[in-house]
């Protein structure tokens, strides 16, 4: 079975600082991996995809099927990044998402 | 992409009585997704809808507390049936587009049982 594991609830940082919000998962084949996010009052959206290797609002996210990571980061938070952040992974051959809990990213000004 | 649509937008029903939730497409998509969310916690998928075929259902969810419909490939509805406050949630239509099948959200339903 598959797991998508984000192992924080929350997390606060200060805007200017780095912030890594954490995705794990467990799949035996090759995964796809996604990061989706949700701005207050507004509709969960697509972020990124670990296919396109691309940066987006300044977020990166890098696969690392050693550690079975796509941990997302960003090397200086804006408050405007304050939202809910969702990891989510497709096995492949099936567009069935399985989606993390989620993480509140806090950035105080 | 995929623009959705939902209806309504928020709702207060009293205890027993039935709320359908509706989903439109602006494009013909494969897999509609029905989701109930709690503000601020994760996505718990109650149901696969494909047109032409019966709603696959997720542990834990029946077709006759959440009959599905999928008259085509734009639109799908969500019942929820005999409603309790425990059925207060978020209700959230999706599609899978894209050439990785990424998702696509609707605004979402609120839903307050009373």
């Amino acid at each position: 079975a598959q797991r998508v594991t984000q192992p924080e609830k929350l997390l606060s940082v200060f805007k200017g600082a780095p912030v890594e919000l954490k995705c794990n998962y467990s799949y035996s084949g090759s995964p796809e991996l996604f990061w989706y996010v949700q701005y207050s009052r507004q509709r969960l959206q697509l972020l990124l995809r670990h296919i396109s290797r691309e940066s987006i609002k300044g977020f990166t996210a890098d696969l690392n099927k050693g550690e079975t990571s796509f941990h997302l980061k960003k090397p200086f938070a804006q408050e405007e990044d304050s939202a809910m952040y969702y990891c989510a992974l497709q096995s492949g051959g099936s567009y069935i998402p399985t989606f993390g809990r989620g993480t509140s990213l806090i950035v105080h000004p | 992409s995929a623009v959705i649509s939902q209806k309504p937008s928020r709702d207060i029903c009293q205890r027993g009585t039935s709320l359908t939730i509706q989903c439109q497409v602006d494009s013909q998509v494969t897999m509609m997704f029905w989701y109930r969310q709690q503000p601020g916690q994760s996505l718990t998928l109650i149901a696969t809808a494909n047109q032409g075929s019966e709603a696959t259902y997720e542990s834990g969810f029946v077709i006759d507390k959440f009959p599905i419909s999928r008259p085509n490939l734009t639109f799908s509805t969500l019942t929820v049936s005999n409603m309790s406050p425990e059925d207060s949630s978020i209700y959230l239509c999706s599609v899978g587009a894209g050439d990785r099948y990424e998702q696509y959200f609707g605004p979402g339903t609120r839903l307050t049982v009373t």
